[in-house]
């Protein structure tokens, strides 16, 4: 089964300011979801956007989604402290049983 | 709102003991999965569980680990003579189709000495 990679591996950034999280795929997929991990808990849905989409809007979250690439990128806009956790891009292959899970990318949000 | 509950949180056990971590998710969800984490790690997928059976799993899914639905609210992962190696976070997750938004518990922390 194929796996989101996640760039970077950390970020580090000032309230107010932009993040912006990449993520990388190997093998067709039915769609592409973003989570979120505080330290020490679970995951969190955040975002899922179809392979036949290219872009979605959830509050401060925008996704892309360019499937000619494999690709998908998660902006953050007007980044808080409470931001701060490790953010997983995961995708649905077209088995469609499991989620993938990257690596993940740690943002940092300080005040 | 309805959320995945996962017990124990932690679990202490020695090396070749059996454990068992139970998990109740949501009421209303008919797809059920088992995730771990080891620390710092990636999140792996172990196992999903549709129908009162097995509907995919991974490599790291073997003889050692088993999922059963024994009642109609809890859905546990059996995990037999374990290693030092299987200490991680393992996450329970359920949806209600088997393509869209996984819904996650808290995790329980297993730690095999």
């Amino acid at each position: 089964s194929q796996q989101g990679e996640e760039d970077p591996q950390a970020l580090s950034i000032q309230e107010g300011e932009n993040a912006t999280m990449n993520c990388s795929y190997k093998t067709s997929i039915n769609n592409l979801q973003w989570y979120r991990q505080n330290s020490g808990r679970g995951l969190v849905h955040l975002i899922l956007i179809r392979s036949n989409e290219r872009e979605k809007h959830s509050g401060r979250l925008r996704v892309t989604l360019d499937t000619s690439k494999k690709s998908s990128s998660l902006l953050i806009t007007a980044s808080r402290a409470a931001d701060t956790a490790s953010y997983f891009c995961a995708t649905e292959d077209l088995s469609g049983y499991a989620l993938n899970f990257g690596k993940g990318t740690s943002l940092l949000v300080t005040p | 709102e309805p959320e995945v509950t996962q017990t124990p949180s932690h679990q202490v056990t020695q090396m070749g003991q059996e454990v068992i971590l139970r998990c109740v998710p949501i009421s209303n969800h008919l797809y059920f999965y088992w995730y771990r984490q080891i620390l710092g790690q990636k999140v792996e997928f172990l196992v999903s569980f549709y129908n009162n059976e097995i509907s995919e799993k991974s490599e790291i899914f073997d003889d050692q680990f088993s999922v059963e639905r024994p009642d109609g609210s809890n859905f546990t992962l059996k995990i037999r003579s374990t290693k030092l190696e299987d200490s991680a976070m393992y996450f329970c997750a359920s949806s209600e189709s088997n393509t869209g938004e996984l819904f996650f518990g808290e995790g329980s922390r297993l730690t095999v000495l």
